[in-house]
């Protein structure tokens, strides 16, 4: 089934060590994005990718970064993990960049810091 | 700054009609977005409004008024499985999407 697949599911991690949190897509989308979703907050942009070997900033990107080597991955990486980070991770892509195309959610990754 | 303003719950009864509010202040327009969420899951695109009006999709209809900066999502005939959290999302001038924190909806039979 197409889609974007996101590893790992859930996981639990001690502050100050690096974790990275990978996602996968079948459908040839151009842009991809990770948000983090917290209780009582809307969903909040970390970075994005309009298309392959770019990427860009969004509204919380500190303390995370991202690569985007090929259409298909987009890994987040947590140099250094802290408490504030413990939150649910939603990678997406579109298929076209700009925001203007509906977004597809992978099934997220719950990171809690410790 | 730019905010989206939606209920944080309401509660409905299976078979009814209920109508999610969100209102918007952004720095520019370029589409509302709604989306559904069932807890612990991803959310799913529901509907995309970027001129003014009523747009039908089955039980679902979502209404826009850009000069209100305001816009509701209608849920007809209401079935158990519509217990979700309803996410509202404005695309702004920058094309970046805006998001509300989410209305959890309690359906009750």
């Amino acid at each position: 089934i197409a889609g974007i697949t996101q590893a790992p599911t859930s996981q639990i991690l001690a502050a100050g060590r690096r974790m990275t949190l990978r996602c996968t897509q079948d459908m040839r989308h151009n842009a991809m994005y990770w948000y983090r979703q917290d209780l009582g907050l809307g969903l909040r942009l970390i970075h994005y990718s309009n298309t392959a070997g770019t990427t860009g900033k969004g509204e919380v990107p500190d303390g995370y970064s991202v690569s985007r080597a090929n259409t298909d991955d987009f890994p987040l990486t947590l140099a250094s993990a802290v408490p504030s980070q413990t939150s649910v991770y939603f990678c997406a892509s579109s298929d076209s960049s700009g925001n203007t195309g509906e977004l597809f959610f992978g099934e997220g990754s719950r990171l809690t810091v410790l | 700054g730019q905010n989206i303003d939606q209920p944080t719950e309401m509660t409905a009864t299976e078979g009814a009609i209920v109508q999610i509010n969100c209102t918007y202040q952004t720095s520019g327009f370029n589409g509302l977005f709604w989306y559904q969420q069932h807890a612990g899951e991803a959310p799913t695109f529901l509907s995309y409004n970027v001129l003014d009006g009523l747009e039908e999709k089955g039980r679902f209809s979502s209404f826009l008024s850009r000069s209100k900066g305001y816009s509701y999502l209608l849920l007809k005939e209401l079935q158990m499985k519509d217990s979700a959290s309803y996410l509202c999302a404005v695309l702004d001038s920058n094309y970046q999407l805006i998001w509300g924190a989410g209305t959890k909806l309690i359906i009750k039979p």
